[in-house]
């Protein structure tokens, strides 16, 4: 699997967006970039995850730069309930695993 | 809630004895993954079952083993405890979509004294 650098932190305001960024410069073309979530020792959620377009569902988008070295997660409007670790994961799809790195620690501040 | 769980929610025993955790995937998803997520090493795959048959091995000890039963439920179990083995065990399930992707349970905190 493609390895995946992600910042180590960030603050948000509630009500803007979160932009987190996510660096897979490795990445191969068979690969997905799957985003998961994980609120203090809880089941990682799955957020999102693409391929090449962007994409958007009722949690956020993800936006994927054209040579997919790189990606984005936005949280449009970031509530206090977003606080979680963050974590970019790129995985082919027949693979079994998800291999899960560092994350972001995101808090969201009222 | 993402429709996959797990029982019990904590587990506490001594180094030595033996444990069993259960997971029930999503209605209809035939692969099950059992994770360990230590304070140390973060979240590890252990293995991966699909309907029925080991499928893929990561970083499981020997003295774990698991199974996946007909009706699709899973087991972890882990034996002759260390205090080590203390961590939070995750299942997740996925289903036959072409994406597969993976739906984690709640968990199962286990504490060895």
């Amino acid at each position: 699997d493609a390895k995946t650098t992600q910042p180590t932190s960030m603050d948000c305001a509630e009500g803007r967006a979160a932009n987190l960024p996510c660096n897979h410069s490795t990445i191969s073309g068979n690969e997905y970039v799957y985003w998961y979530r994980q609120i203090h020792s809880q089941g990682p959620q799955y957020i999102i995850h693409g391929l090449k377009n962007n994409e958007t569902n009722e949690m956020a988008s993800l936006i994927i730069t054209e040579d997919r070295k790189s990606s984005t997660l936005i949280l449009p409007h970031a509530t206090l309930r977003d606080t979680a670790v963050y974590y970019c994961i790129v995985r082919v799809v027949a693979d079994y695993k998800l291999s899960f790195g560092a994350g972001t620690t995101v808090t969201v501040r009222a | 809630d993402s429709g996959v769980t797990q029982t019990p929610k904590h587990l506490i025993t001594a180094t030595g004895q033996r444990v069993t955790l259960r997971c029930s995937p999503r209605s209809g998803d035939l692969s099950v993954y059992w994770y360990q997520q230590s304070l140390d090493q973060g979240l590890q795959f252990l293995i991966q079952y699909y309907n029925g048959e080991e499928r893929a091995k990561g970083n499981i000890l020997e003295r774990f083993s698991a199974q996946q039963f007909p009706d699709l439920h899973s087991e972890l179990n882990l034996s002759s405890l260390e205090l080590g083995d203390s961590a939070l065990y995750f299942c997740a399930s996925s289903g036959v979509l072409a994406e597969k992707t993976q739906y984690f349970g709640p968990g199962t905190r286990l504490l060895v004294l």
